[in-house]
């Protein structure tokens, strides 16, 4: 099994809402990964965690709570967004140690629609 | 100013051109990695490169890595329709711990 899954592919959601994004790899990464990507621009870092534990904050917005259960695990917790929050939200894995492991493994992505 | 610089920014091609794309920096890499999107998904991993010089094929695509291990490029040969994305680069080393840099990226549009 060499995907990571994303759930759900599409959402909306209002500026009261409270809704969560899922990720799931079993490949045995040990290092997964939130991103924010705006059309035609490269993805933009916001959480990384490792080993379990969140290793990098890149300063996002507490309206952006990420939670790891367990190591195939990973949630995007989501509330009070704005519309400028709007985006397709990446998540991915890679494999700890070492250059040939600097890769990542992306999965499909949630586009997300903030009215 | 971009750790990685990638040009061009767009290209807008005839099917069964070549073509190619750089990324430059002045830091070293210990790895270097080329991504392809398509619009709604999420990129996909077309090689990792990390040996200085090394060069790798993929079909079409031939990848380089700088000998200094700063640079790379991806080079198509007589480009499809279905090579229509968004290409990105990205370096790692010890020196960004868990993170990936990457390019601004290089949309693509090959025209049948």
């Amino acid at each position: 099994d060499t995907e990571v899954t994303q759930t759900p592919k599409h959402l909306v959601m209002g500026m009261t809402n409270k809704k969560s994004l899922k990720c799931e790899q079993h490949m045995g990464h040990r290092a997964m990964y939130w991103y924010k990507q705006k059309a035609k621009k490269p993805p933009e870092l916001m959480f990384v965690y490792s080993y379990e534990k969140l290793s990098i904050n890149e300063s996002v917005p507490s309206r952006f709570s990420p939670e790891c259960p367990n190591s195939s695990l990973l949630n995007l917790h989501l509330h009070a967004l704005q519309p400028e929050d709007s985006a397709l939200y990446l998540c991915a894995s890679r494999k700890t140690g070492g250059a040939t492991n600097e890769k990542l493994f992306f999965g499909s992505g949630t586009q997300l629609s903030v009215l | 100013t971009q750790l990685l610089e990638q040009s061009p920014q767009f290209l807008s091609i005839q099917e069964g051109e070549n073509l190619t794309v750089y990324c430059n920096s002045s830091s070293v890499f210990s790895s270097l990695q080329w991504y392809r999107q398509e619009p709604g998904e999420g990129p996909v991993l077309l090689v990792t490169v990390v040996t200085g010089g090394e060069v790798k094929k993929l079909k079409r695509l031939t990848f380089q890595f700088g000998d200094a291990r700063k640079d790379s490029s991806l080079h198509i040969t007589a480009a499809q329709p279905g090579d229509t994305g968004l290409y990105l680069c990205a370096g790692g080393g010890m020196e960004y711990g868990n993170k990936l840099v990457f390019g601004a990226g290089t949309i693509l549009r090959v025209k049948s």
